[in-house]
């Protein structure tokens, strides 16, 4: 078990430009999350994929923001045309087996100039 | 829709002494879970505890426990015994059990365990 694992861990990007954050689960996890975290606040959902399936959005998820999850395997999360307001720590979980129990990655710290 | 309320921002206890963290919560669901995470400074969140909310039982792991009570929809976080290991950022979640996967969490409560 080698963790949830997420890249970059860091992303300095200028307003208007698209980025894209990758997640890799732990291998047998099924379930994936994806959500931001502001300073001072709790992480905040943004989707879940059920394998390669994407079940849920939230209506955070603006269109500038896509998730995909090919194969079921890593993740991926891409915002477009970003803002200063974008600016947050993106997490990604995994999880299988016991509801609830989500096992997270260390997170991308996207700041937005 | 569900919110989760942590009203205590910063909390510290003394080392070897036993603290509760707060949690209320609004759902109108009758079947969910509960949960209480904890973030350590600049490490990944992990699980500490969990509760199903059909459980009158208090759910309990170790040194951690909580104080469940579904009418007041609240949900407390025992910490007995504390240990420099247990400063974190601890934050209370709610899920939905059958209808879906999206999680809501609270603001947190920072605890700085004293030596």
């Amino acid at each position: 078990d080698t963790g949830v694992s997420q890249n970059p861990r860091h992303k300095i990007t200028k307003r208007g430009q698209n980025v894209t954050f990758r997640c890799d689960p732990i291998s047998e996890h099924n379930r994936l999350y994806w959500y931001r975290q502001t300073l001072g606040q709790g992480p905040e959902f943004l989707t879940y994929f059920q394998n390669e399936a994407q079940l849920e959005k939230s209506r955070l998820l603006s269109d500038r923001f896509s998730a995909e999850r090919p194969k079921g395997s890593f993740s991926t999360l891409e915002i477009q045309r970003t803002e200063q307001g974008d600016s947050a720590m993106y997490l990604c979980a995994s999880s299988s087996g016991l509801p609830g129990r989500q096992y997270f990655g260390p997170g991308t710290r996207l700041t937005v100039t | 829709a569900q919110t989760v309320t942590q009203s205590q921002p910063e909390m510290s206890v003394q080392e070897a002494e036993t603290v509760t963290l707060s949690c209320t919560y609004d759902t109108s669901e009758n079947n969910y879970y509960l949960f209480w995470y904890k973030q350590p400074p600049s490490r990944q969140m992990i699980l500490v505890i969990r509760q199903e909310a059909y459980k009158q039982q208090n759910a309990t792991e170790n040194r951690f426990s909580v104080n469940f009570q579904k009418a007041a929809k609240s949900f407390s976080l025992k910490i007995s015994d504390s240990q420099l290991g247990d400063t974190a950022m601890y934050f209370c979640a709610f899920m939905k059990q059958f209808t879906g996967n999206q999680f809501y969490f609270g603001t947190g409560t920072s605890l700085t365990v004293i030596p």
